[in-house]
C-alpha cells in the first residue's frame, strides 16, 4: 500500500519560498503512470490542486498559480517537492501531496493521500 | 476554468437518513467527476470516481451518479461515521473542486 508523507518548515516569512516535500513509501515515483500532486486547503475553507509531476517527470500546473510553482521528483530518494514562490499569508493553507491515476472513463483520481502539512506564512 | 458548484453547503440529517448532495459543473464535463469525504482534520478519503465507480473498500450505502454537468452523491442509511464534509471534483480541465457540503448530526 502506498504511503505519502509530507516534510518541511510549517512557518515561511512573506516574499519568501516555500519548499516542501513528500516522500512516498510502498510505491516508485518513477513507475506506474502516476500524477504525483500537491493539493492544498486554506483554514476551514475548499481544496485547490496546485500541479502534478506525472511520473515520466512531465509537470502541469494551476494557472492560477503557475508563475510561482515549481514541482519537481528526486527519484533516488523516492521523493518529489513543491516549491511556491513569493509567497503571501493568502498561501497559509494545511498542503497535501497525493497520488492520481486515470482510469478508463476518469482522471487525476486521487487515491492515496498524505496526512497534510499546515505551512503559515508570517513575519 | 470549469467552475464546481455543490449544493446545500451544509446539511443536519439523523442516522438512518438516506442524503443527496448535487455537484454541478459551469460546462460539461462528461463523467470525469470524483467524490471524496473529509473528516476534519485529516486528509480527504476517494469514494466515487468516474461519477459512479465507487472505490474498493467504500461501503456500498454510498452511490454517485450524473453526466455531463449534474452529478449527485447518495448516502443511504446515513452512519455516524458519515459526518463529515464532502467535495466533488472534476478532472475534465484544469483540476478544481466544489465549495463542499458538510454534512452534520441532526
Amino acid at each position: 500500500q502506498v504511503q505519502l508523507q509530507e516534510s518541511g518548515p510549517g512557518l515561511v516569512k512573506p516574499s519568501e519560498t516555500l519548499s516542501l516535500t513528500c516522500t512516498v513509501s510502498g510505491g516508485s515515483v518513477s513507475s506506474g503512470s502516476y500524477y504525483w500532486s500537491w493539493i492544498r486547503q486554506p483554514p476551514g475553507k475548499g481544496l485547490e490542486w496546485i500541479g502534478y509531476i506525472y511520473y515520466s517527470g512531465s509537470t502541469n500546473y494551476n494557472p492560477s498559480l503557475k508563475s510561482r510553482v515549481t514541482i519537481s521528483v528526486d527519484r533516488s530518494k523516492n521523493h518529489f517537492s513543491l516549491r511556491l514562490s513569493s509567497v503571501t499569508a493568502a498561501d497559509t493553507a494545511v498542503y497535501y501531496c497525493a497520488k492520481g491515476y486515470c482510469s478508463s472513463s476518469s482522471c487525476y483520481i486521487f487515491d492515496y493521500w498524505g496526512q497534510g502539512t499546515l505551512v503559515t506564512v508570517s513575519s | 476554468d470549469i467552475q464546481m458548484t455543490q449544493s446545500p453547503s451544509s446539511l443536519s440529517a439523523f442516522v438512518g437518513d438516506r442524503v443527496t448532495i448535487t455537484c454541478r459543473a459551469s460546462q460539461s464535463i462528461s463523467s470525469y467527476l470524483n467524490w471524496y469525504q473529509q473528516k476534519p482534520g485529516k486528509a480527504p478519503k476517494l469514494l466515487i470516481s468516474a461519477a459512479s465507480s465507487l472505490q474498493s473498500g467504500v461501503p456500498s450505502r454510498f452511490s454517485g451518479s450524473g453526466s455531463g454537468t449534474d452529478f449527485t452523491l447518495t448516502i443511504n442509511s446515513l452512519q455516524p461515521e458519515d459526518f463529515a464534509t464532502y467535495y466533488c471534483q472534476q478532472s475534465y480541465s484544469t483540476l478544481t473542486f466544489g465549495g463542499g457540503t458538510k454534512v452534520e448530526i441532526k
